[in-house]
C-alpha cells in the first residue's frame, strides 16, 4: 500500500530564517506531487504541484520554491521566513493519470510557526 | 468569484439527524470532485470521490454531483457525534490534465449528542 511522510511535524522558526520541509511516498512510482498551505482558520492553498522530476508549477508567487530531486521526494524551501508563512503545510500525492480518478491523499502535515 | 465555494457554518445538528453540505464551483470543465473531512489539527481524509452526475452512496455517506448547475453535496445520515469536523469539497480543474486540485474554506459541521 502507498504511504506518505512528511517532516518534520512541528516547527518554531524566526523571521529571516530558511526553511526546508520535506515528504517522501512510498508503494507507488511517477505520483503527482503537491504541497498545499492551509493558515489559521482558512482553506487548504495549492502552492506548488509537481508531474515529474524537476517539473515544478508554481501556483503562488511567494518567498516560497519547492524542489523534486527524486520521483518520490518533494521538498519545500525558503531563504527567509515571513510572519504570514506561519501555517499548516501539507504534502500529498496522486496517482499520474488523466482527469477523472486523481483523488489526492495527504500526509501529516507540518506546523510551521514563524515569530 | 472563489474556484469552489463552500458556507463556512457552523453547521449544527442532532445526533441522529440527516446533515446536508453544499459546494459550487466555476470551472464548468472540471471533471473530478472529492468530498474531505478534517478533524481540527489533523490532515485532511478522503471520504468521496464523485464523477458522473447523480447520486453515490457509502454507507452513511450520500455524494450528490449536478455538473449543470455546478453544484456538489454530501448528505450524512444518522450523524453521530464523531462526525463532528470540517468538510472540504474539492474540484478537479478542467483544463490541467487532472494536476491541479482546488479546495473550498470548508464547512464546520457539529453533531449535537
Amino acid at each position: 500500500s502507498q504511504t506518505i511522510h512528511q517532516w518534520p511535524a512541528t516547527l518554531v522558526q524566526p523571521v529571516g530564517s530558511p526553511l526546508s520541509l520535506e515528504c517522501t511516498v512510498e508503494g507507488t512510482s511517477n505520483p503527482n506531487l503537491y504541497w498545499y498551505r492551509q493558515a489559521a482558520g482558512r482553506g487548504l492553498q495549492l502552492l506548488f504541484y509537481s508531474v515529474g522530476i524537476g517539473q515544478i508549477s508554481s501556483e503562488v508567487p511567494q518567498n516560497l520554491s519547492a524542489s523534486r530531486p527524486q520521483d518520490r521526494q518533494f521538498i519545500l524551501s525558503s531563504k527567509k521566513l515571513l510572519l504570514s508563512d506561519s501555517g499548516f503545510y501539507l504534502c500529498a500525492w496522486s496517482v499520474r493519470r488523466e482527469a477523472p480518478g486523481n483523488t489526492i491523499y495527504f500526509g501529516e502535515g507540518s506546523w510551521l510557526t514563524v515569530v | 468569484q472563489k474556484e469552489v465555494e463552500q458556507n463556512s457554518g457552523p453547521l449544527s445538528v442532532p445526533e441522529g439527524a440527516i446533515a446536508s453540505l453544499n459546494c459550487t464551483y466555476s470551472d464548468r470543465g472540471s471533471q473530478s470532485f472529492f468530498w474531505y473531512r478534517q478533524y481540527s489539527g489533523k490532515s485532511p481524509e478522503l471520504i468521496m470521490s464523485i464523477y458522473s452526475n447523480g447520486d453515490k452512496e457509502d454507507g452513511r455517506f450520500t455524494a450528490q454531483l449536478n455538473k449543470a448547475s455546478q453544484y456538489v453535496s454530501l448528505l450524512i445520515r444518522d450523524s453521530q457525534p464523531s462526525d463532528s469536523a470540517t468538510y472540504l469539497c474539492a474540484v478537479t480543474l478542467g483544463n490541467t490534465g487532472g494536476f491541479k486540485t482546488i479546495f473550498g474554506a470548508g464547512t464546520r459541521l457539529f453533531v449535537k449528542a
